[in-house]
């Protein structure tokens, strides 16, 4: 069975940073590309990046209002990506889900993990 | 940015009746490599949205039959024959044809 679990959500200041980790489970790492996706409460999801797997070159990209303060990255070695999220701002606010990219579609996703930034 | 648009935003629904939900892209959702990259999924609060169809009429595995897809172009349905008090929540659509994924704003479905 797929699993993908996100951690790491926490309530945090404005211009603080966080990193969200994704462990993915049931399925061979390395061969996969995933994605972030965030939903902020009361809005619909909106895509935030994907990374490649390393064999494609591993590249990360990204949506255009997340760019520069958003870092996707992953360790094969550990089933794991990452969302690295400096500069944070009160619109960061969201449940941030990690998906597969089946390619044109997101076949499993996690249940997020929630971030919140307050003063 | 490709702008995907649900309707209806709310769906009473009666069970053992059929439901409906559109959902209409700004552009075409045909790719270069001629699949059309349509999704469907449910999400019920504190679980994993759950994709039920992919490219606009494959039915995932395990998904009931009462589940289906259909449309082409910038036009989309997904249909239930008979509402169950299992499909209560959100379902919502996501084109994958464009580089940047886009969303519907989500059906949710009260029986």
């Amino acid at each position: 069975e797929v699993q993908l679990v996100e951690s790491g959500g926490d309530l945090v200041k404005p211009g603080g940073s966080l990193r969200l980790s994704c462990v993915v489970s049931g399925l061979t790492f390395s061969n996969a590309k995933l994605n972030w996706v965030r939903q902020a409460p009361g809005k619909g999801l909106e895509w935030v990046g994907r990374i490649n797997k390393k064999v494609d070159g591993g590249a990360p990209s990204y949506a255009a209002p997340v760019s520069g303060r958003f870092s996707i990255s992953r360790d094969d070695s550990k089933d794991t990506m990452y969302l690295q999220i400096n500069s944070l701002k009160t619109e960061d606010t969201a449940v941030y889900y990690c998906t597969t990219d089946d390619g044109g579609s997101a076949a499993y996703w996690g249940r997020g993990t929630r971030v919140t930034v307050s003063s | 940015d490709v702008v995907m648009t649900q309707s209806p935003l709310s769906l009473p629904v009666t069970l053992g009746q059929p439901a409906s939900i559109s959902c209409r892209s700004s552009q075409s959702l045909v790719h270069s490599n001629g699949n059309t990259y349509l999704n469907w999924y449910h999400h019920r609060p504190g679980q994993s949205p759950r994709r039920l169809i992919y490219k606009v009429s494959n039915r995932d595995s395990g998904v009931p039959d009462r589940f289906s897809g259909s449309g082409s172009g910038t036009d989309f349905t997904l249909e239930i024959t008979r509402v169950e008090a299992e499909d209560v929540g959100i379902f919502f659509c996501m084109q994958g044809t464009h580089w940047l994924w886009t969303f519907g704003q989500g059906t949710k479905v009260e029986i």
